[in-house]
């Protein structure tokens, strides 16, 4: 079956500074990738996706690119903002949407 | 376009305990799916319909947990009896799904505490 693992947090740093987060994934075909965020105290909310394999989702400033060969697909900001803060979600999509265990990242001022 | 709907938005009960959490999904959505999120981890898929049949049960424990989407639209899952490892956060997703690039929109989700 298919399963996602990404970096542990939490992941502190400053405004304006770089973020990556990465992700793996395993699955016996070509999923589809995506990266969920839930703000505090909010419900989870699709942040980008990616179908096959060298597409680049983004939104937000927040990209991410499906690497076959790596299998990964490892979420960037070039500029992260206060707002930002919160728990990242990779997950994959292959008959059924599994995700990894989330990644808590705090912007500090 | 109204979101996914879940009630409660909260609950605490005593193990050994039932309870039920309702779901209404996005209006048109063929694909329901029911989470479990224990605090500081992903969320767990415990089921997944298409319209009002079973895809994937394999994670749901069966000898206390149960499921049903009636007529396709809305769902319950159910509880009984609770154990203290079942506090977690139940999430309840829509899709329209005819491929598996399609994203799945969440709700709020119910919080229950079994102490």
């Amino acid at each position: 079956g298919n399963s996602v693992t990404q970096m542990e947090g939490p992941v502190t740093l400053s405004e304006e500074a770089f973020l990556t987060i990465n992700c793996t994934y395993t699955a016996t075909g070509y999923p589809s990738l995506f990266w969920y965020v839930q703000y505090p105290g909010e419900g989870l909310q699709l942040l980008l996706k990616a179908t096959k394999a060298d597409d680049k989702g983004s939104n937000k400033g927040f990209e991410a690119t499906y690497r076959k060969e790596t299998t990964s697909f490892h979420l960037e900001k070039g500029s992260v903002q206060v707002s930002d803060s919160a728990v990242y979600f990779c997950a994959s999509s292959w008959g059924k949407l599994q995700f990894g265990a989330g990644t808590q990242v705090v912007v500090t001022p | 376009e109204a979101g996914v709907a879940q009630s409660p938005r909260y609950k605490i009960i005593e193990k050994r305990q039932s309870v039920a959490f309702w779901c209404n999904p996005i209006s048109g959505h063929a694909t329901l799916y029911w989470y479990q999120q224990i605090l500081g981890q992903g969320p767990k898929l415990l089921i997944q319909f298409q319209n009002n049949g079973v895809v994937d049960d394999s994670q749901l424990p069966k000898d206390r947990f149960s499921a049903e989407r009636l007529k396709g639209v809305d769902s319950t899952l159910k509880i009984q009896p609770a154990k203290l490892e079942d506090s977690a956060v139940y999430l309840c997703a829509s899709s329209n799904r005819r491929t598996s690039n399609t994203e799945a929109f969440f709700g709020q989700g119910t919080r229950l505490t079994v102490v």
